[in-house]
């Protein structure tokens, strides 16, 4: 399966800030997600990152508090943008190689803000 | 949309014993079945999946049965080891122009030595 590197692996925030998530895959994929894993909890879809055009966000989850980007069919982007105590989560990208294909994920960003 | 639940949330049974982690889903559309396995820390991992149009598979101790008339499978685990311990998430998979995952809430599932 594709290797996936998520960057950066944890950080520490203030509240307010902003802060950018990269998630780099070692081939093209045709599809790449951002999900948020709270701690204990399960995993909860934040959008589908599409190549070339808007991400598709779910229920709950808005383009101003998590913009993404996708250049090209290895690279995403999640910004958790004006950060405050309730973003402290594990932020997860995956990629699905190609139809009919399982997710993959990176190995996680845990995020915590004062 | 499709609701996954899953049970138990939390699970230990002894070293070489079997366990069993049930799923129940809502969307009789769904048609592919992941199962994950995450490790503390550590990033979920596919350790075995089903499609709809199979009723069971197997690799190794682990096996997967699915019952599409009732709408749910199940993730059973024989001879566990203590590497067994981590949290086992189920997910159901919609089809469509990208394949929609939810996934259930998790079972920890802890083998004592």
């Amino acid at each position: 399966s594709a290797v996936i590197s998520q960057k950066p692996s944890r950080d520490i925030c203030q509240r307010g800030t902003s802060l950018t998530i990269q998630c780099q895959v070692d081939s093209q994929v045709t599809m790449m997600f951002w999900y948020r894993q709270q701690p204990g909890q399960s995993l909860t879809l934040i959008a589908t990152a599409n190549q070339g055009s808007e991400a598709t966000y779910e229920s709950g989850f808005v383009i101003d508090k998590f913009p993404i980007s996708r250049p090209n069919l290895t690279f995403s982007t999640l910004t958790v943008s004006n950060m405050s105590p309730e973003d402290s989560s594990i932020y997860l990208c995956s990629v699905e190689q190609g139809p009919g294909q399982p997710q993959h994920f990176g190995d996680g960003t845990r995020l915590s803000i004062l | 949309g499709e609701n996954v639940e899953q049970h138990p949330s939390t699970l230990s049974v002894q070293e070489g014993d079997s366990a069993v982690i049930k799923c129940t889903y809502s969307d009789s559309a769904s048609n592919y079945f992941p199962w994950y396995k995450q490790e503390l820390g550590k990033r979920p991992q596919l350790i075995i999946d089903i499609r709809s149009n199979v009723g069971e598979k197997k690799d190794q101790r682990i096996a997967v049965t699915l019952n599409k008339t009732a709408k749910h499978f199940s993730l059973h685990i024989t001879e566990t080891q203590p590497e067994d311990s981590a949290v086992y998430f189920c997910a159901a998979t919609l089809p469509g122009g990208y394949q929609k995952v939810t996934f259930g809430t998790g079972t920890k599932l802890q083998v004592i030595p």
